[in-house]
């Protein structure tokens, strides 16, 4: 597609239930990472994915959180047992490899998460 | 460790007023890349600049200029004769050139308000 798609734009879920974010990179683009923003604060890294490489999980704030991709496509973040921090804009960028990226990284819309 | 530091957490000018958003970052790399986002209320970060750490010459697009001082390990971003339209979050950010070392580190934000 043109841009990176991310679905849903929002989501309400009650604390403890399961939640899965979708994001859908540009095509081509080989690299795609996770972010997280809280209310009025930065960007807070989760994951890393480029290409077939083991993903960079560094960012990821406790084991209920992971995300996967198959290949260079669609990526899925899922949170389990959610609890009210984890309200928060989840977004999703991706890039061409470091050597031919020129422009950093671009962003989708993100999914606004309400814990309730 | 790297860090991306923005003072300024709220700015707020008159419109044709010029205004400039700092950033101070911390890294023990010795080539990096330094990156402004603009996030309009729609959320989505929009990509508006990059900087090489060993090409210090200064650039102005438009109304946009960037001043980048490594002894000072500043990259600060001067906006002229503000707009309504320039009213965004402003993000600076940082990210070692090295291979497998993509992931961004962003600042706080600066909440930049024109008013008319």
């Amino acid at each position: 597609g043109a841009g990176v798609s991310q679905s849903p734009s929002n989501k309400v879920t009650e604390k403890g239930k399961d939640v899965e974010l979708r994001c859908d990179p540009i095509s081509g683009h080989t690299a795609l990472y996770w972010y997280r923003q809280r209310l009025g604060q930065g960007l807070e890294f989760l994951i890393y994915f480029q290409g077939n490489s083991a993903p960079d999980k560094s960012g990821l704030p406790s084991d209920r959180f992971s995300a996967e991709r198959t290949g260079e496509s669609v990526s899925t973040l899922t949170i389990q047992r959610t609890q009210q921090e984890d309200s928060a804009v989840y977004l999703c960028a991706s890039s061409l490899p470091s050597k031919t990226d020129n422009y950093g990284y671009t962003f989708g819309s993100g999914t606004r998460l309400t814990v309730v | 460790a790297q860090k991306v530091t923005q003072a300024q957490t709220e700015i707020s000018v008159v419109e044709k007023e010029d205004v400039t958003l700092d950033c101070v970052y911390e890294t023990r790399d010795t080539t990096y890349y330094l990156f402004w986002y603009k996030q309009p209320p729609s959320g989505e970060l929009v990509f508006l600049i990059r900087r090489n750490s060993f090409d210090e010459q200064n650039e102005i697009s438009g109304r946009y200029s960037w001043n980048f001082q490594k002894s000072t390990s500043s990259f600060n971003f001067t906006i002229t004769a503000s707009q309504v339209v320039d009213s965004a979050v402003y993000f600076c950010a940082l990210r070692p050139v090295i291979q497998g070392a993509q992931k961004l580190v962003f600042g706080q934000g600066t909440r930049l308000t024109i008013n008319p």
